[in-house]
């Protein structure tokens, strides 16, 4: 099993619809989730971290943690066209960040 | 201010040569760490250099070395490259225990 697990995708929305990206984890002890966009050819950016349970929100991003079940989500309303890219899940051990493969997005106009 | 900022860019060596990959954290940040990512993979962690001492290290070969200065800028270096060592070459910094920023990254190519 994975560290961090995620579906490649692509995952596909029209413009102005809601992106629902998910991430599995297998280390019951991560208490620091980040998610991270990554354009083709460019490096990964800071979107949202999150460190406890339940929501939390940052203008059209939502990140949703369960720890019990041990997933993170990434939720984007009003998807744009600008929102397609890769997004990536990692969590923090002992300082360093271990990713999932990463899921693309693609928004159609 | 100026983020994580890494040179070359780009970068083009040919098998069994040696390459430094050079890093400038977040002023104020004294944490910087190496990832290397490889196409349709997430980046895989290298090193962790925090207050110029080595705290971590991943599944990385001794032909992967790396250091960070007293400025806490940091140098990566790869001997004896393989074309398997092509990747995008991250380098991070950050707060203790706080959120991880990333530079450009550096494009190597191994020909």
């Amino acid at each position: 099993q994975k560290e961090v697990e995620q579906n490649s995708g692509p995952l596909s929305v029209p413009e102005g619809a809601i992106a629902s990206l998910n991430c599995t984890y297998s280390d019951r002890v991560s208490q620091s989730f980040f998610w991270y966009r990554q354009y083709s050819g460019k490096s990964p950016e800071l979107i949202m971290s999150i460190y406890s349970n339940g929501d939390k929100e940052d203008g059209r991003f939502t990140a949703q943690l369960n720890k019990a079940s041990q997933y993170v989500s990434l939720l984007i309303r009003d998807s744009q066209p600008s929102d397609s890219a890769t997004y990536l899940c990692a969590r923090a051990n002992t300082g360093k960040l271990i990713f999932g493969q990463g899921t693309t997005l693609q928004v159609k106009p | 201010d100026a983020g994580v900022t890494q040179s070359p860019t780009h970068l083009i060596k040919t098998r069994g040569q040696h390459v430094t990959l050079r890093c400038s954290p977040i002023s104020g940040h004294k944490s910087v760490s190496w990832y290397q990512q490889v196409l349709g993979q997430g980046p895989q962690f290298i090193f962790q250099y925090y207050e110029k001492e080595e705290r971590g290290r991943g599944n990385f070969p001794d032909r992967f070395s790396a250091r960070q200065f007293p400025n806490y800028s940091s140098e990566l270096n790869v001997n004896a490259l393989l074309l398997g060592d092509s990747a995008l070459y991250l380098c991070a910094s950050s707060l203790v225990g706080r959120e991880v920023f990333f530079g450009q990254g550096t494009r190597l190519t191994v020909v």
